[in-house]
């Protein structure tokens, strides 16, 4: 079982909706979460790291379930420009220390008019 | 201040020819990371370094080196190339605050091997 899984998608919604993405994660030792967006060819940015009290960036809205093991990102009032690849990160600690982050595949989006 | 950057952005090899990719950061982080990513694989992590003069293995470190000589450049190694390494490498970096971890990251290195 890979350690970050994301539904592939792609979720293909008109603009103006709310669409929602959930992300598991396997390590229960799991310290840091993020949400990056991912343009075609292009690399990785960070949208929201994610909070044990959920947090909301306009928007963005991202929540974690430690006891259920999953981090979600919700996005309302979809736009054109929220067509992207939406990529789930988890990082635990590494022995030693380390902050070794795991991407997730990544879940595709396309908004359309 | 240019954040981490990538060269080259685009090469082709022959199969068993070397090269390096050089990554550099200007915004003093401790941690760098190489990553591959290929379609429907994601980013997969290659080797990372948590500070000047040390390196270690990621998830899928055989035919790669690098080096860390410098605290703002991270080196990854091809010794001989294989078709299989053709890929999109991209470059990140963190700094060492635990919580924060937000990687920045360099805009790929497109290698094709024939």
């Amino acid at each position: 079982r890979k350690e970050v899984e994301q539904d592939p998608g792609p979720f293909n919604v008109p603009e103006g909706a709310t669409v929602a993405f959930n992300c598991t994660y396997s390590n229960s030792a799991s310290q840091s979460f993020f949400w990056y967006r991912q343009d075609c060819r292009k690399e990785p940015k960070l949208l929201m790291s994610v909070y044990s009290s959920g947090n909301e960036d306009g928007r963005f809205t991202a929540q974690l379930n430690r006891a259920s093991q999953y981090i979600s990102l919700l996005i309302r009032d979809s736009k054109l420009s929220d067509s992207a690849t939406y990529l789930c990160v988890v990082a635990p600690w590494a022995s030693g220390g380390s902050y070794i982050p795991t991407f997730g595949r990544g879940t595709s989006l396309i908004v359309h008019p | 201040n240019a954040g981490v950057t990538q060269t080259p952005k685009f090469r082709v090899l022959k199969t068993g020819q070397s090269m390096t990719l050089l990554c550099a950061q200007d915004m003093n982080h401790e941690y760098m990371y190489w990553y591959r990513q290929d379609p429907g694989m994601g980013l997969r992590l290659i080797h990372y370094s948590v500070g000047e003069g040390t390196t270690a293995k990621g998830e899928v470190p055989d035919g790669y080196n690098v080096s860390r000589l410098k605290k703002q450049n991270f080196l990854l190694g091809l010794e001989s190339a294989a078709p299989s390494q053709t890929s999109v490498y991209f470059c990140a970096s963190s700094s060492w605050d635990r919580g924060t971890g937000e990687q920045y990251f360099g805009p790929g290195t497109r290698l094709t091997v024939t």
